[in-house]
């Protein structure tokens, strides 16, 4: 059972266009981070979410976590191709006691010149 | 000045063989990871080492044996590795556990490639 599903799973846009990726689960995070990975590189942080509501710019990319802390948006607003990756999200969550750390399926993103 | 490095980038073997993995982080974090990527691109956690403790092992076959000499090294071995074994293994590291608070997350290696024949 996946708990953190994204959305779309792949998306190819024009350079300019804006665009979201959806990540939702039926579990309460305590915090969620999206990451951005690269052909043949690991993922890379780039930002954390922690209060419910909570938005996050980062230049032209603007992060949500919902009011419930059980999903999070990305959103890019003129795509350029350096933005081409894949994009993660991944949650902590309180189970059984102990912490535990998911990631979520995916979202590749290709923007063309 | 490569904080997570993991070596190698690539390894072809076959069926059957031993094979190990070394990591190496310079940021002077306490926890270490391994993590799995598989083919769909999902990444699953295999291992976390504390101060050269181990705090997480998840279901993960025996013949895969992690190894911590001290807290800035983790070592996976795998014995006699099997063709669902090809993936891309990530090192990782993390100031706190869990690795969620604000500005502090994972620091990945760029990953070895491991495919068996």
């Amino acid at each position: 059972t996946q708990l953190l599903e994204q959305s779309p799973q792949f998306l190819s846009i024009q350079e300019g266009e804006n665009l979201t990726v959806y990540c939702n689960s039926s579990s309460v995070f305590s915090s969620l981070q999206w990451y951005r990975q690269e052909p043949g590189e690991g993922p890379v942080l780039l930002v954390t979410v922690v209060t419910g509501g909570e938005v996050k710019k980062l230049k032209r990319l603007t992060f949500q976590f919902g009011d419930a802390r059980k999903d999070s948006s990305l959103h890019i607003t003129a795509a350029q191709p350096g933005d081409t990756g894949l994009y993660l999200c991944a949650g902590v969550k309180l189970a059984s006691g102990t912490y535990k750390y998911i990631f979520g399926t995916g979202t590749r993103l290709k923007v063309l010149a | 000045d490569t904080a997570v490095s993991q070596t190698p980038k690539y390894l072809v073997t076959q069926m059957g063989n031993d094979k190990s993995i070394k990591c190496e982080q310079n940021l002077g974090h306490d926890t270490m990871y391994w993590y799995k990527q598989d083919s769909k691109k999902f990444l699953k956690i295999m291992f976390s080492y504390n101060n050269k403790e181990l705090i997480i092992n998840e279901t993960v076959p025996n013949r895969f044996s992690p190894k911590s000499p001290d807290k800035a090294h983790l070592n996976l071995h795998i014995n006699s590795l099997e063709l669902g074994d090809s993936a891309v293994y990530f090192c990782a590291s993390s100031q706190y556990f869990p690795p969620a608070q604000t500005d502090y997350g994972y620091t990945f290696g760029s990953g070895t490639r491991l495919t068996v024949v």
